[in-house]
């Protein structure tokens, strides 16, 4: 099982609809990362969070350390969302210290939203 | 916009030979990391330097793969001899990390590497 498991996979939305993206991990962490890759694309850092939630336009991070779970809504989608989002953590001990970097990946999340 | 700058974007090369993967960190940024993405394995920590030191490599195949940051401007990561194996997308990204902890991490665009 790996640490860090999205859900779904794959995901088609219709223009303007709310999406929910899920991100959960077995390991302490002390951040997490939600990126996004474009196809053929580079890779973006949406949010990094530790605690409660973020908001940047129309995406919104949430985090539960107690549950150990993650999610990443996008509001009113649009077909320019369409791309993948990895979740990725840092393990609990390593954000800040000599050992920062070793960011755990999920699998990704296949986004397309149709006009 | 301050940008990670790799090249080259893409490489085509034969097995057995030597393949050189460069980038520009952010200036000011004080941490680089080199990932690997394959279909396959996904998203890879192949190694990553603090204020220019090495500090965890672990990723990375030794026998074959090499990475240095000569200066503050240039992180390189090398491969020699290439194998078909190692035919993928190779991102640096580039980090801040203070007291407070870390934040603030930028990707490159990736160099695409095949080996035929």
């Amino acid at each position: 099982k790996n640490e860090v498991e999205q859900s779904p996979q794959n995901l088609t939305a219709q223009e303007g609809e709310f999406i929910t993206i899920n991100c959960s991990y077995s390991v302490g962490i002390s951040a997490l990362h939600w990126l996004q890759q474009h196809p053929g694309g580079g890779i973006v850092s949406l949010f990094m969070l530790s605690s409660g939630k973020k908001k940047h336009g129309r995406l919104i991070a949430t985090i539960n350390i107690q549950e150990k779970h993650s999610s990443l809504h996008i509001t009113a989608s649009h077909p320019r969302d369409s791309a993948v989002y990895i979740c990725a953590v840092y393990p609990r001990g390593y954000a800040g210290g000599t050992s920062y970097g070793k960011l755990t990946f999920g699998q990704g999340t296949i986004l397309t939203v149709h006009p | 916009d301050a940008r990670v700058t790799q090249t080259p974007r893409h490489k085509v090369t034969e097995m057995g030979q030597e393949v050189t993967m460069r980038c520009q960190p952010i200036l000011g940024h004080n941490t680089v990391f080199w990932y690997r993405q394959t279909m396959m394995q996904g998203l890879e920590l192949l190694a990553y330097f603090r204020n220019r030191a090495p500090l965890d490599d672990s990723g990375m195949p030794k026998d074959r793969f090499s990475a240095e940051m000569p200066d503050a401007t240039l992180a390189t990561l090398k491969i020699q001899p290439s194998e078909p194996r190692d035919s993928a997308v190779y991102f640096c990204a580039s980090g801040l990390v203070s007291g407070a902890g870390a934040n603030v991490l930028t990707f490159g665009a990736g160099s695409r590497l095949t080996v035929l």
